[in-house]
């Protein structure tokens, strides 16, 4: 079971980069890393996945060192629509046994 | 494309009361999930479905049962509701993929008194 940790909160002011970091220690082979972004009242959305290296959408990018134990998800020059509640997710629920684990994720606040 | 829909959107029950979630994708995927989210904190398997005519168990299951008789559609019911079950309810939908990159709903509040 790939269980997930990230900091409970962070605070970030607007223009600012943000990078967000998962421990993922028991991460397996064919596990994907994902991050879910989620607003108040609404469903998470999908953000970026990776499998290791670098990987750049139009919205964020994500840094996975060579061991894969951890994740960094970086949001550049955030601003203050971008305070939501953002979730690592390692794995499939399909190989795990039906534990598919969002963890409670990291409420980033970003201030004017 | 409407993407992944839920019927209702808040419902309140009375505790032992029963009801049924809907939960409808139009984008053609093999997997749907449903989960609970309680006050601040994450989401929460309750139970998931790989294929049409098949399910299984997430991490809650206890209270709820589920079926998948057509592809589109993934249904969560509530036999006996129990104030413990008062929480937001998210469907989602994937691809048969290794990525699994879950497409979700808009949540259903449920309220058991």
């Amino acid at each position: 079971l790939a269980k997930t940790t990230q900091p409970i909160s962070m605070d970030s002011y607007e223009g600012q980069e943000v990078n967000i970091t998962c421990s993922h220690n028991n991460i397996a082979t064919n596990d994907y890393i994902t991050w879910y972004q989620q607003f108040p009242s609404q469903g998470p959305r999908f953000i970026i996945q990776g499998y290791k290296t670098k990987v750049t959408n139009e919205v964020a990018s994500l840094f996975i060192p060579a061991d894969r134990k951890s994740s960094t998800l970086s949001l550049p020059r955030v601003s203050l629509s971008d305070t939501a509640v953002y979730y690592c997710l390692v794995g499939v629920a399909w190989n795990q046994g039906g534990k598919l684990i969002f963890g409670q994720g990291t409420e980033l606040s970003v201030k004017p | 494309n409407a993407g992944v829909t839920q019927t209702p959107k808040f419902r309140v029950l009375k505790t032992g009361q029963s009801m049924t979630l809907l939960c409808a994708q139009d984008m053609n995927h093999e997997y749907m999930y449903w989960y609970r989210q309680d006050p601040g904190m994450g989401l929460r398997l309750i139970h998931y479905s790989v294929g049409e005519g098949t399910t299984a168990k997430g991490e809650v299951p206890d209270g709820y049962n589920v079926s998948r008789l057509k592809k589109q559609n993934f249904l969560l019911g509530l036999e006996s509701a129990a104030p413990s079950q008062t929480s937001v309810y998210f469907c989602a939908s994937s691809y048969s993929t290794h990525g699994d990159t879950q497409y979700f709903g808009p949540g259903t509040r449920l309220t058991v008194l």
